[in-house]
């Protein structure tokens, strides 16, 4: 089974609102990852959790907080968004040690801030 | 630094032929992988083959394949038998670590949007 599943799949948010990205897999896999994704552009990697730690963030700001409650969730709160923030938000995992390094995507959630 | 290109923004095939859609890399690891990503309409990332740098063979699953050169540093993916379903954004992307065996970054190509004619 190498299903991530991402809730929910489509949110709209004001910019004062509070909002969470919810992310879920049951493969085992101890890496965890956010992506943003603009429309026909590459994802662009946000944060990274290995072993329920965060080990890489890309300078995101601060409206953006990731939390690693266990090992197969990953949550992504959002306050104080800006329009541009608008976009497709990803999560992935993989496996941290091994020969597998493959990184399983979930169907991403489509935010629209207003 | 590595840089993976996709020269072709789009591509267009007739519905059971072949397509090969281009990537070419550049890192200064002696030791790396590369993946290739199907992504369509709906949003989500589907892997769908990987190629090591030391494979001796070039890697295929099912209907992909993958054209790997590896002095040309180009990792080319082959569709057979293009399906209306195939009709997607393909990205190439390697492991930004060293020696491509850790977790963590992926770079990824700008991506080549696909589209399977009936």
């Amino acid at each position: 089974d190498t299903e991530v599943t991402q809730t929910p799949k489509h949110l709209v948010m004001g910019m004062t609102n509070k909002k969470s990205l919810k992310c879920e897999q049951h493969m085992g896999h101890r890496a965890m990852y956010w992506y943003k994704q603009k429309a026909k552009k590459p994802p662009e990697l946000m944060f990274v959790y290995s072993y329920e730690k965060l080990s890489i963030n890309e300078s995101v700001p601060s409206r953006f907080s990731p939390e690693c409650p266990n090992s197969s969730l990953l949550n992504l709160h959002l306050h104080a968004l800006q329009p541009e923030d608008s976009a497709l938000y990803l999560c992935a995992s993989s496996q941290v040690r091994g020969g597998g390094k493959t990184q399983y995507f979930g169907p991403g959630t489509r935010l629209l801030v207003l | 630094a590595q840089k993976i290109t996709q020269t072709q923004p789009g591509m267009f095939v007739q519905e059971k032929e072949a397509v090969t859609l281009d990537c070419t890399y550049d890192t200064s690891d002696p030791s790396y992988g590369l993946f290739w990503y199907k992504q369509p309409s709906s949003g989500e990332m589907i892997f769908l083959i990987y190629q090591g740098s030391y494979d001796q063979q070039n890697a295929t699953e099912g209907r992909y394949s993958l054209n790997f050169q590896k002095a040309r540093k180009s990792a080319n993916l082959v569709i057979s038998a293009s399906q209306l379903g195939d009709s997607a954004m393909y990205f190439c992307a390697m492991p930004r670590n060293a020696g491509g065996t850790s977790y963590g970054k992926l770079t990824f190509g700008q991506g080549t949007i696909l589209t399977v004619h009936p």
